[in-house]
């Protein structure tokens, strides 16, 4: 079975400090997305990435950067945290071609004060 | 740009009603077309896909029909369980260079016994 991991299920942080996201997913996906979820507005891509150090803005990707060293790990990371950046977090992977369908992560409820 | 357009609910239906969830989409070429259920708490789960016209996927009781000609893909189930309870996502994978994945927004369902 396909897992794709998150570092944390819920965190709570405060306005201004750096926040990672850590997600790993072990079947050597070449894909690898993180998404916020919000009541009302659905899934909203942050970041995707294609391969190893390389990534690609989403719809919203202000606020946020990513990291991906090594294949099977992308992470997500809000250099000042802020109050609008309270969220479920989704990290998922997926092969490449059209047919592959996305593995998700069980999500990061994050919390910031 | 692509789009998947889906009916948002919520949805309330009795417990063995018959379940419709309508998505239409908006693509350049022949999309992938998924469905995926997130359970309360939980991230996103493959439910099924179809990846060509006319295909049908199936999985747990539920049904969708890949329809070219009216670029649809609606959801059925004939009889739905309490456990059915979910939000459910229609999407879709274009064949271009990063496959990046659209989503629907969502449509809650609540089955009540």
């Amino acid at each position: 079975d396909v897992k794709v991991t998150q570092s944390s299920r819920y965190l709570v942080k405060r306005t201004g400090e750096k926040v990672f996201l850590e997600c790993v997913q072990d079947m050597d996906h070449e894909n690898m997305f993180w998404y916020r979820q919000d009541p009302g507005l659905g899934l909203r891509l942050i970041y995707f990435s294609y391969d190893v150090k390389m990534k690609e803005k989403g719809d919203i990707p202000e606020g946020y950067s990513v990291s991906r060293e090594k294949k099977e790990r992308f992470s997500l990371i809000l250099e000042s945290a802020s109050t609008n950046q309270t969220s479920m977090y989704l990290c998922a992977s997926r092969g490449a071609g059209p047919a592959y369908e996305q593995y998700f992560g069980p999500g990061t409820r994050l919390t910031v004060t | 740009g692509d789009s998947v357009t889906q009916m948002e609910g919520p949805v309330t239906l009795s417990e063995e009603a018959f379940l419709t969830i309508n998505c239409t989409y908006t693509a350049t070429g022949y999309p992938s077309l998924f469905w995926y259920v997130q359970y309360p708490g939980e991230g996103l789960q493959l439910l099924l896909k179809a990846t060509k016209a006319d295909d049908k996927g199936s999985n747990k009781g539920f049904e969708a029909t890949y329809r070219k000609e009216t670029t649809s893909f609606h959801l059925e189930k004939g009889s739905v369980q309490v456990s059915d309870s979910a939000v459910y996502f229609c999407a879709l994978i274009e064949k271009t260079s990063y496959d990046k994945v659209i989503f629907g927004p969502g449509t809650s369902l609540s089955v009540i016994p």
